[in-house]
């Protein structure tokens, strides 16, 4: 599995545009991209997934440059309950094996 | 749905002894899978399962053990605790063949070992 890194933490003002960047060197062909939300005491919660180019939800959007070797995450206009652990994971094609990383603690300021 | 259920919420073992932490889903997703947080790290995967009766090594499974008699249950045991597997486990389950990747956590485990 392609070992993942992220940011440790971000600070972002209320109200603005939030984006996470995550390095995954040796994804593999046929590797895909999600991301979770973590709070505290919580089981992380799915937040987007995406193979390439961009994909957009109704909480996130997802950039994948066509080398895949990165990929971030846009949050657009954070409240404070965007205040979480994000993480950035790498899961082989048959979606049975993830690796999570140590994540990126966003801190969002009122 | 109650979705994925954990039991207990809170454990405490002494080093040697046994248990086994219950998960439980009700959403028929085929695939279930049990990971460990260490405080300020993020997730390990112990082990997997793609359904009844088939189960699989992740990242971290020395220590445990698993079953899959049915799709709605996917315990793990610890047969002799030790202080090295005080953690917090989450158990998560996934649908299989859409195409999608989302899995869905449970509210997690904590488990201390003296």
């Amino acid at each position: 599995l392609a070992k993942t890194t992220q940011p440790i933490s971000m600070d972002s003002y209320e109200g603005q545009e939030v984006n996470i960047t995550c390095s995954h060197n040796n994804i593999a062909t046929n590797d895909y991209i999600t991301w979770y939300q973590q709070f505290p005491s919580q089981g992380p919660r799915f937040i987007i997934q995406g193979y390439k180019t961009k994909v957009t939800n109704e909480v996130a959007s997802l950039f994948i440059p066509a080398d895949r070797k990165s990929s971030t995450l846009s949050l657009p206009r954070v409240s404070l309950s965007d205040t979480a652990v994000y993480y950035c994971l790498v899961g082989d094609y048959t979606g049975n094996q993830f690796y999570f990383g140590t994540g990126t603690s966003l801190t969002v300021i009122p | 749905n109650a979705g994925v259920t954990q039991t207990p919420k809170f454990q405490v073992l002494k080093t040697g002894q046994s248990m086994t932490l219950q998960c439980a889903q009700d959403m028929n997703h085929e695939y279930m899978s049990w990971y460990r947080q260490d405080p300020g790290m993020g997730l390990r995967l112990i082990h997997y399962s793609v359904g009844a009766g088939i189960t699989d090594q992740g990242e971290v499974p020395n220590g445990y053990n698993v079953s899959r008699s049915t799709t709605e249950d996917f315990p793990l045991r610890l047969l002799s605790a030790a202080p090295s597997q005080t953690s917090v486990y989450f158990c998560a389950s996934r649908l299989t063949g859409t195409g999608s990747y989302e899995q869905y956590f449970g509210p997690g485990t904590r488990l201390t070992v003296t």
